[in-house]
């Protein structure tokens, strides 16, 4: 079945640091592929998203392509704030939502 | 545009009782979901309402919990009896349409404490 590998955390980086978080997927049709965040004490929200193949989603400085050949959607930020701060999901779509087990990012000052 | 109600936000109860959590989509979206955290998890899908019919309930452990959405609108999901693994937070989200490109849009979750 579909599935979603992101990478572990917690990960702990200096503000205007570069940020990667690792997803790859496993999926048996053309799946969309999104990135949700969850800030602290608040509920999920859709960060950014990709439909197709070479789509590349960006939303507030963060950025993600979807790979087909690599089955990956790696999320990227050239340079964080503290208020980046928070879990990040990785998710795909094909005939159900699947999510990623989420990475805590934490930025320090 | 207000988003996704969900009530109560947390719920303490003992082992064998029952509970129930209410969730309001957004208007206009005919497409809800029950989604269960654990900590430390994913979301992972219970059911998907499309209007007030089921579209997918394979994941719901139909022996204590059961959904309801009268009238294609407000939903609420039930527990009965309730198990010590039942803890975890309750997610409502809804989206315009079921397509797999759809935006779902997240409630802020129940937090479901069993002792």
């Amino acid at each position: 079945g579909d599935s979603v590998t992101q990478m572990e955390g917690p990960v702990t980086l200096s503000e205007e640091a570069f940020l990667t978080i690792n997803c790859t997927y496993t999926a048996t049709g053309y799946p969309s592929l999104f990135w949700y965040v969850q800030y602290p004490g608040e509920g999920l929200q859709l960060l950014l998203k990709a439909t197709k193949a070479d789509d590349k989603g960006s939303n507030k400085g963060f950025e993600a392509t979807y790979r087909k050949e690599t089955t990956s959607f790696h999320l990227e930020k050239g340079s964080v704030q503290v208020s980046d701060s928070a879990v990040y999901f990785c998710a795909l779509n094909d005939y159900k939502l699947s999510f990623g087990a989420g990475t805590t990012v934490t930025v320090r000052a | 545009e207000a988003g996704v109600a969900q009530s109560p936000r947390y719920k303490i109860i003992e082992k064998r009782q029952s509970v129930a959590f209410w969730c309001n989509p957004i208007s206009g979206h005919a497409t809800l979901y029950w989604y269960q955290q654990i900590l430390g998890q994913g979301p992972k899908l219970l059911i998907q309402f499309q209007n007030n019919g089921v579209v997918d309930d394979s994941q719901l452990p139909k022996d204590r919990f059961s959904a309801e959405r009268l009238k294609g609108v407000d939903s609420t999901l039930k527990i009965q009896p309730a198990k010590l693994e039942d803890s975890a937070v309750y997610l409502c989200a809804s989206s315009l349409e079921s397509s797999f490109q759809e935006t779902q849009y997240f409630g802020p979750g129940t937090r479901l404490l069993v002792l």
